[in-house]
């Protein structure tokens, strides 16, 4: 399978603990972007890298969360200190930005968050 | 800042019948445009994308969306479902050179078919 992968699927965690989320981009992409999903709602950009630095953070990003894209090619996603409104649907995507500003964003299945 | 506007968040029609789904948005530059699916138990796909020409851009599974820059939609159809369409739709939009690179989505329409 060439898609967008991310481990684990699924978490349950308890208030307080810390978690990792960890994304496997499409080869040879050079974007990767992290998104948050709760119920009725569409998907919300968090943050996203391009290579190995990360260009942009959306305020919803508090301070407990950080994101890392060490080699440019996997990513992970941070939550210190997860309260129950952490719980969500967290989904990544990559894309290879073209000239112009052209980019397609495909997703992975997402990791499912539950704070106790 | 960008917005997304999705006007209908339930849809239920028969099999057979016309779809069309509203999407607005906000945003005073040029835009990438985009509609994603969701299939039960399955993640985002891109059903199809509008960058720039012809305004009316065909995607997967007959679906088709037009561009109306006056209007500022780009609205979804597909002239004949299948209930295999039952799925929830997602209009997005990301800013061309805007620095704003994460696309911001539209709260989705869930589509139900009926058989």
């Amino acid at each position: 399978d060439t898609g967008v992968s991310q481990n684990p699927r699924h978490k349950i965690t308890k208030r307080g603990q810390n978690v990792t989320f960890r994304c496997d981009p499409i080869s040879e992409h050079n974007r990767l972007y992290w998104y948050r999903q709760t119920l009725g709602q569409g998907p919300e950009f968090l943050t996203y890298f391009q290579n190995e630095a990360q260009l942009e953070k959306s305020r919803l990003l508090s301070d407990r969360f950080s994101a890392e894209r060490p080699k440019g090619s996997f990513s992970t996603l941070e939550i210190q200190r997860t309260e129950q409104g952490d719980s969500a649907m967290y989904l990544c995507a990559s894309s290879f930005r073209l000239a112009g500003g052209l980019e397609t964003q495909y997703f992975g299945p997402g990791t499912r968050l539950l704070v106790l | 800042a960008q917005s997304v506007s999705q006007h209908n968040h339930h849809v239920i029609l028969s099999e057979a019948a016309s779809l069309e789904l509203g999407c607005n948005y906000s945003y005073g530059g040029t835009v990438n445009l985009f509609w994603y699916v969701q299939y039960p138990g399955q993640h985002l796909q891109l059903l199809l994308k509008y960058f720039s020409g012809d305004p009316l851009v065909k995607g997967i599974k007959g679906f088709e969306a037009e561009f109306i820059k006056s209007k500022f939609s780009f609205n979804l159809r597909k002239p004949s479902v299948q209930w295999s369409d039952t799925a929830e739709y997602f209009c997005a939009v990301n800013a061309r050179g805007g620095g704003a690179d994460g696309l911001t989505f539209g709260k989705g329409t869930h589509l139900i078919i009926q058989p």
